[in-house]
């Protein structure tokens, strides 16, 4: 039973590229959430999904910043016209449904953007 | 609002030393409690958790009881070991409409020397 699978692992980037960072959840989980951790800092909450909805966004920069997760395929953070402030590891993690008693996040190894 | 706060780190220890990282959390409902660990490199994987009040949670020699008079989630070991070094993060979980919230501290680095 495969975990959390984000790719790229590793993404490099020139300032004002597109960057498009994939998750697919574990399987049966139906809620992805996606955290930007900057170096030498903690885990920043950026957005929470279900199929074809966004519940929160509220930590997600107003500009430039997008994320889906649609009926089928993975869920997608895109980040247009990258800076380099935009470099840091962008962690993807699910959960079960909602009242399926198992409110436990799982967590994928990562995507570390770099922007030069 | 609903937050944890954490131990600063960095923490440094001797091999067989105690460990305690201190959590504390607030919350308007009921939480569920996390302990989180993140070795370089990787993603972070639970290590443990406790679900309602006066919980242990244990896993790997490391414990920590859900306190709710003290809203606190204080991670411990008694005997750490080089392997444990890494960033620990505490976490609760909160019941939404539609799903759980999850509010993660900002993460306490362990080091542990031979």
């Amino acid at each position: 039973n495969a975990g959390v699978m984000q790719n790229p692992r590793h993404l490099v980037r020139r300032r004002g590229q597109e960057a498009r960072l994939r998750c697919s959840p574990m399987k049966g989980h139906s809620h992805v959430y996606w955290y930007r951790q900057l170096p030498e800092e903690g885990l920043k909450f950026m957005v929470y999904l279900q199929k074809e909805n966004i519940i929160d966004e509220s930590g997600m920069p107003k500009e430039r910043f997008s994320a889906e997760f649609p009926k089928e395929g993975p869920s997608i953070l895109r980040i247009q016209q990258v800076v380099r402030g935009d470099s840091a590891a962008y962690f993807c993690a699910s959960s079960p449904p909602w009242g399926s008693g198992a409110n436990v996040l799982t967590f994928g190894a990562g995507s570390r953007l770099t922007v030069l | 609002g609903d937050s944890v706060t954490q131990m600063e780190g960095p923490v440094t220890l001797s091999e067989e030393a105690c460990l305690t990282i201190n959590c504390t959390y607030t919350a308007t409902g009921y939480p569920s409690l996390f302990w989180y660990v993140q070795y370089p490199g990787e993603g972070l994987q639970l290590l443990l958790k406790a679900t309602k009040a006066d919980d242990k949670g244990s896993n790997k020699g490391f414990e920590a009881t859900y306190r709710k008079e003290t809203t606190s989630f204080h991670l411990e070991k008694g005997s750490v070991q080089v392997s444990d070094s890494a960033v620990y993060f505490c976490a609760l979980s909160l019941p939404a409409n539609t799903g759980n919230q999850f509010y993660f501290g900002t993460g306490t680095s362990l080091t542990v020397i031979p």
